[in-house]
């Protein structure tokens, strides 16, 4: 089975601080995506990685930055946290290769930004 | 800008009921529609997925219909069991990009 493993379930941090959450995932992957959930608002894309060390912006990225410095890892990175950054991220993972590929989650990191 | 749809926001059903959430989608371009199932404290999961040229995929309790001249697709949960109660998203993807639109979210609930 494909195991997305995010590093936190729970974080409390600062407004201003740098937050960094980080994934891994044992698939030999191609593809690493980072979403937000909120509540009435589904999943919402914040950036996209399809190889090491590329990156794709998604409906959401300002604010975040991201960083995939090998296949397995991908972290995204709050640069000066802000409240309205409350929220639960979900990273995931597709095989890559063309289209229709399945996405596999993990079971989120619950941000809190006082 | 909503690419796709989802109603209702939630839905509560007895057990042995047929849920039905609908997802409407306006992008033609859009060429693969997963459903994703999630578990509160889990990662969403995929449950079932379509391709435009087929109308209907069932897969055990669950299928979806899919109305291509419509840009409409629902899921059916046949004989509905407590254990199925999640929130449930409709998802597309572009032919290539690799990339998911979800929906908002539908939360299910079904009672014993």
């Amino acid at each position: 089975d494909v195991k997305v493993t995010q590093s936190s379930r729970y974080l409390v941090k600062r407004t201003g601080e740098k937050v960094f959450l980080e994934c891994v995932q044992d698939m030999d992957h191609e593809n690493m995506f980072w979403y937000r959930q909120d509540p009435g608002l589904g999943l919402r894309l914040i950036y996209f990685s399809y190889d090491v060390k590329m990156k794709e912006k998604g409906d959401i990225p300002e604010g975040y930055s991201v960083s995939r410095e090998k296949k397995e890892r991908f972290s995204l990175i709050l640069e000066s946290a802000s409240t309205n950054q409350t929220s639960m991220y979900l990273c995931a993972s597709s095989g890559g290769g063309g289209s229709n590929q399945p996405q596999h989650f993990g079971d989120g990191t619950r941000l809190s930004i006082l | 800008q909503q690419q796709v749809k989802q109603s209702p926001q939630s839905l509560i059903v007895q057990k042995g009921g047929i849920p039905i959430i609908n997802c409407a989608y306006e992008n033609t371009a859009f060429d693969y529609f997963p459903w994703y199932q999630q578990f509160p404290g889990k990662g969403p999961a995929l449950l079932i997925a379509i391709r435009p040229d087929v109308s209907e995929k069932k897969e055990g309790r669950f299928t979806i219909s899919f109305n291509k001249s419509a840009k409409q697709f629902s899921l059916h949960i046949m004989d509905s069991q407590p254990g199925d109660s999640a929130t449930y998203f409709c998802a597309a993807e572009r032919g290539g990009s690799e990339k998911l639109v979800f929906g908002k979210g539908t939360k299910l609930t079904v009672n014993p």
